[in-house]
């Protein structure tokens, strides 16, 4: 079956750029959507198809695919920006979600 | 705007059959995939399994013994029975849309709010 890493926690500096990846085999030639989620509440979308985000979500956030390899790039990264952040793919009609990252702003 | 809502029990007893609905508001049912995705306290998300409007499934082959998922479009309601539930079944579960007849399965674009579902006797 097929499997996404991500790291388990990624920190970044107030106002820096924070990166959280997510691997699988040939993971660029799939559709990779990435969501957050904060303590106590659900999952919401934060990019979608790899690159593009919902109305609504800053354009500090912005996503990239490649290989084998997806990145979330959280740009000037805010206090706000803490959660718990989930890639997720089809596969074979099933859905495929990463283990999640847990993003510290320092 | 599209809203999504779980409702069921909060606590199953072991052996049992878990049973929640999720009613969606603000939309049409009609068209789209809806899935359910449940969390284990402190722990990722896990998909279940998902439903056309039009009565096709696919589950999560972990789960597929034991899911069942319909739709009854004119209350505009999907439902997830799970059976002979464990304690490691507890969880916070999510009804969530996620493709539609355009695009197919793709990104979930609304979430319920999700409801625990503890396990125990």
């Amino acid at each position: 079956s097929y499997e996404l890493t991500q790291p388990l926690s990624v920190s970044v500096a107030l106002g820096q750029t924070a990166r959280i990846t997510c691997g699988g085999n040939n993971i660029g030639s799939k559709n990779v959507h990435w969501y957050q989620q904060k303590p106590g509440q659900a999952p919401v979308l934060v990019i979608y198809r790899d690159s593009t985000r919902p109305s609504g979500i800053p354009e500090r956030f912005s996503g990239s695919s490649s290989g084998n390899t997806a990145t979330l790039t959280i740009s000037r990264a805010q206090a706000g920006d803490e959660a718990d952040y989930y890639c997720q793919v089809w596969d074979s009609s099933t859905v495929v979600f990463g283990g999640g990252t847990n993003l510290t702003v320092l | 705007q599209v809203q999504l809502r779980e409702s069921g029990p909060g606590l199953v007893k072991p052996s049992e059959t878990l049973s929640l609905s999720c009613t969606v508001s603000g939309g049409s049912i009609s068209t789209y995939y809806w899935s359910w995705i449940r969390q284990p306290p402190g722990k990722g998300l896990e998909w279940i399994g998902y439903i056309y409007y039009s009565g096709s499934t696919n589950y999560n082959p972990s789960l597929r013994s034991r899911v069942t998922i319909s739709v009854d479009t004119s209350k505009k309601q999907f439902s997830l029975k799970l059976s002979s539930v464990t304690a490691a079944d507890t969880a916070l579960y999510y009804c969530a849309r996620g493709g539609d007849l355009w695009s197919g399965l793709t990104q979930f674009d609304y979430w319920g709010q999700g409801t625990l579902v503890t396990v125990s006797s």
